[in-house]
C-alpha cells in the first residue's frame, strides 16, 4: 500500500465547475499535510498547508480528518489556469521532517 | 535571487556512462533534497541533507551519491548510469524551522 494515496485522475472540468480531491496517508503519526501544485513539465510549488480545523485560500478549501487519515482540496469556480497536476503531501515525521509526496491528481479546466 | 537552480537542464547518457547533477540555493537554506519523480511514482527522497556537512540516504538512494559542497551547493552523482535510472530530476530546499520545500526546474535525464 502506498503511503500517500491519491486517485490520479484525470478530471476534465468546464470553467466555474466546483471539483474535490481526495487524499488518504498510512502513517497515523503523520504530523503536517500540503497541497502542491505542479505544471506540466515544470516543478511542484506550495499551494497550502492543511490543517486540522479546515482552512480556506481564496477559491481553494483544504480539509483534514486525522480520524480517517484523508486529506482533501477543494477548488471552486475553477480557472483554465487551475490546470494543473495536485499533489497531496504530507510530513511523516522523523530527524529531517521528510516530505512523502502522492503521485498526483491531474485536474484540466475546459473552456 | 535565483531561488534554486539546476544544471543541465536535460542530458543523455549511454549505460555506463558516469554524470553529476548540480543543484545550487542562494536562499540561505539549511536543508536540501534530490527526489526523482517517474510516471504513476509521485517524487521519491534519493538522498538529504539536513545541514551543510552532512547527508542521508533517503527511500531510493542505490546508484547514487551525493556531497554537499557548501551550504549553498549539492550535487548528485550518478556513477555508471542504468536505464532504470531514466527519470525527472528534483532537486529542492528547506529554510530551517518552515516546512515549505521550494524545488528547483528539474533535469530530465534519459539513460539508453
Amino acid at each position: 500500500r502506498k503511503e500517500v494515496e491519491q486517485d490520479p485522475g484525470p478530471f476534465n472540468v468546464p470553467e466555474g465547475a466546483t471539483v474535490a480531491f481526495n487524499c488518504t496517508y498510512s502513517n497515523s503519526a503523520s504530523q503536517s499535510f500540503f497541497w502542491y501544485r505542479q505544471d506540466c513539465r515544470k516543478e511542484p510549488k506550495l499551494l497550502m498547508s492543511v490543517y486540522s480545523s479546515g482552512n480556506e485560500d481564496g477559491r481553494f478549501t483544504a480539509q483534514l480528518n486525522r480520524a480517517s487519515q484523508y486529506i482533501s482540496l477543494l477548488i471552486r469556480d475553477s480557472k483554465l489556469s487551475d490546470s494543473a497536476t495536485y499533489l497531496c503531501v504530507v510530513n511523516m515525521g522523523g530527524s529531517a521532517r521528510q516530505l512523502t509526496f502522492g503521485s498526483g491528481t491531474q485536474l484540466t479546466v475546459l473552456p | 535571487n535565483a531561488g534554486v537552480t539546476q544544471t543541465p537542464k536535460f542530458q543523455v547518457l549511454k549505460t555506463g556512462q558516469s554524470m553529476t547533477l548540480q543543484c545550487a540555493q542562494d536562499m540561505n537554506h539549511n536543508s536540501m533534497y534530490w527526489y526523482r519523480q517517474d510516471p504513476g511514482m509521485g517524487l521519491r527522497l534519493i538522498y538529504y541533507s539536513a545541514s551543510e556537512g552532512t547527508t542521508d540516504k533517503g527511500e531510493v538512494p542505490n546508484g547514487y551519491n551525493v556531497s554537499r559542497l557548501n551550504k549553498r551547493e549539492f550535487s548528485l552523482r550518478l556513477e555508471s548510469a542504468a536505464p532504470s535510472q531514466t527519470s525527472v530530476y528534483f532537486c529542492a530546499s528547506q529554510k530551517q524551522g518552515s516546512e515549505t520545500q521550494y524545488f528547483g526546474p528539474g533535469t530530465r535525464l534519459l539513460v539508453l
